[in-house]
């Protein structure tokens, strides 16, 4: 069975405050995404990787960046944390190729104060 | 216009009852297709792909017209525990790979 685990299941922060959400498969995946989920838009691809040290912007980068070090960990970072980015946040991993599904993470809920 | 578009629901229906959803796509270049639930609060879960001859897994079928730019799935005999958010996914491949586009949802009640 796939397993995207993320590091944390609710985080508090402050305004400011340098953030980082972790995210780990387990299942040599190529693809990994960072997206977040707020009600009534549905869910925002942030960035994606499809490889090591590899990372592409995805519909909303801004305030974002992404670390790929190793293939089976994709960071996400708040650079400089604000209120409007106190969402859920999900990670997603998936094969390469055609008919391949993404697998998602519990979910990281982040607020910031 | 948006690129993955769902009924807009909610959907509240009776236990034992039979619903259909429907999902169209914009993009012809479109590869691959899926349905995902999700449950309030937690991560969308692979429910099933979507086949060009259509596929079933027990009470649900999904199908795909890829003339009309269509998908749908049909849930039969509803179970309290079909209650979810139900997302249409279609995977587009381009220069990097992978690209899946998620449709906004539409929400089920099954009521008992």
């Amino acid at each position: 069975d796939v397993k995207v685990t993320q590091s944390s299941r609710y985080l508090v922060k402050r305004t400011g405050e340098k953030v980082f959400l972790e995210c780990v498969q387990d299942m040599d995946h190529e693809n990994m995404f960072w997206y977040r989920q707020d009600p009534g838009l549905g869910l925002r691809l942030i960035y994606f990787s499809y490889d090591v040290k590899m990372k592409e912007k995805g519909d909303i980068p801004e305030g974002y960046s992404v670390s790929r070090e190793k293939k089976e960990r994709f960071s996400l970072i708040l650079e400089s944390a604000s209120t409007n980015q106190t969402s859920m946040y999900l990670c997603a991993s998936s094969p390469r190729g055609v008919n391949q599904p993404q697998h998602f993470g519990d979910g990281t809920r982040l607020s910031i104060l | 216009r948006k690129e993955v578009e769902q009924d807009p629901g909610p959907f509240n229906v009776p236990e034992g009852a039979t619903v259909a959803f429907n999902c169209t796509y914009s993009n012809s270049a479109s590869q691959s297709f899926f349905w995902y639930r999700q449950d309030c609060r937690k991560e969308p879960k692979l429910l099933m792909s979507v086949y060009s001859s259509g596929n079933e897994d027990g009470r649900f079928t999904a199908q795909l017209n890829r003339a009309s730019q269509y998908i749908s799935l049909l849930i039969r005999d509803s179970k309290l525990s079909d209650s979810a958010t139900y997302l249409c996914v279609v995977n587009i491949m381009d220069n990097y790979g992978q690209n899946f586009v998620f449709g906004p949802g539409t929400r089920l009640s099954v009521l008992p």
